[in-house]
């Protein structure tokens, strides 16, 4: 149990278009989700906390109309990377508050060229 | 079956302890594994990252991969209160494939 997935695995995009990435918690219901962003061989670095119905916390440095976050319901929250440049390029990485704890998603890397 | 095996624990040790916490896992593909340190409402951070077989020391950490029983480990030296954490173990086949996580081991040091 406690399963969280991520859609999609790898994405490559052009300079100025956005990507959406989906975290689903697969078989429990989260009311909180989690999205981190990962540089090679670096630690996670938390982006912002989405709580369902209600607006995501960024932290600091965050840009929060460039990293849209969307928890619309118990078990999916995505995020969109608007107008992406090549410094977006990384390794997004969800993860959602269930029963027993916190459960990553496998991540998602995205290159934009 | 799970592709990474993780004992959730809690795993509870006195201070000055030699912690092992390890992970087992299914897909011999696995060449980069990774342990990261989770404190209580705080993002996972790397602790160490290794590529194939062998040993990796640093400081009091020291992370082994054996592949050939699919089995790693990272074992803490002269353990203190405030490695109390969440230690998780993540792999993946290379840097563009996605990370499989284990559980997490929740490690109490108690002084």
């Amino acid at each position: 149990g406690a399963v969280v997935s991520q859609h999609p695995s790898r994405v490559i995009c052009k300079s100025g278009t956005s990507v959406k990435i989906e975290c689903r918690s697969l078989d429990f219901q989260a009311t909180t989700m989690f999205w981190y962003r990962q540089f090679p061989k670096k630690s996670l670095m938390l982006m912002a906390t989405s709580n369902e119905g209600s607006k995501a916390t960024y932290e600091q440095g965050v840009e929060k109309d460039k990293f849209l976050i969307n928890h619309a319901s118990l078990t999916l929250s995505t995020l969109t990377v608007t107008s992406a440049h090549p410094e977006d390029s990384s390794f997004y990485i969800c993860s959602a508050r269930g029963p027993s704890g916190q459960y990553f998603g496998p991540g998602t890397r995205l290159t934009v060229t | 079956q799970k592709e990474v095996e993780q004992d959730p624990g809690p795993l509870s040790v006195p201070e000055g302890a030699i912690v092992s916490l390890n992970c087992t896992y299914s897909n011999s593909a696995f060449q980069y594994f990774m342990w990261y340190r989770q404190y209580s409402r705080k993002g996972p951070e790397l602790l160490m990252y290794t590529y194939s077989s062998g040993n990796k020391e640093d400081g009091r950490f020291t992370a082994q991969v054996d592949k050939s029983s699919k089995y790693i480990s990272l074992f803490i030296r002269d353990s203190q209160p405030s490695d109390s954490a969440t230690y998780l173990c993540a792999m993946n086949r290379d840097s563009n494939y996605q990370l499989i996580w284990g559980a997490g081991t929740k490690l109490i040091i108690k002084p």
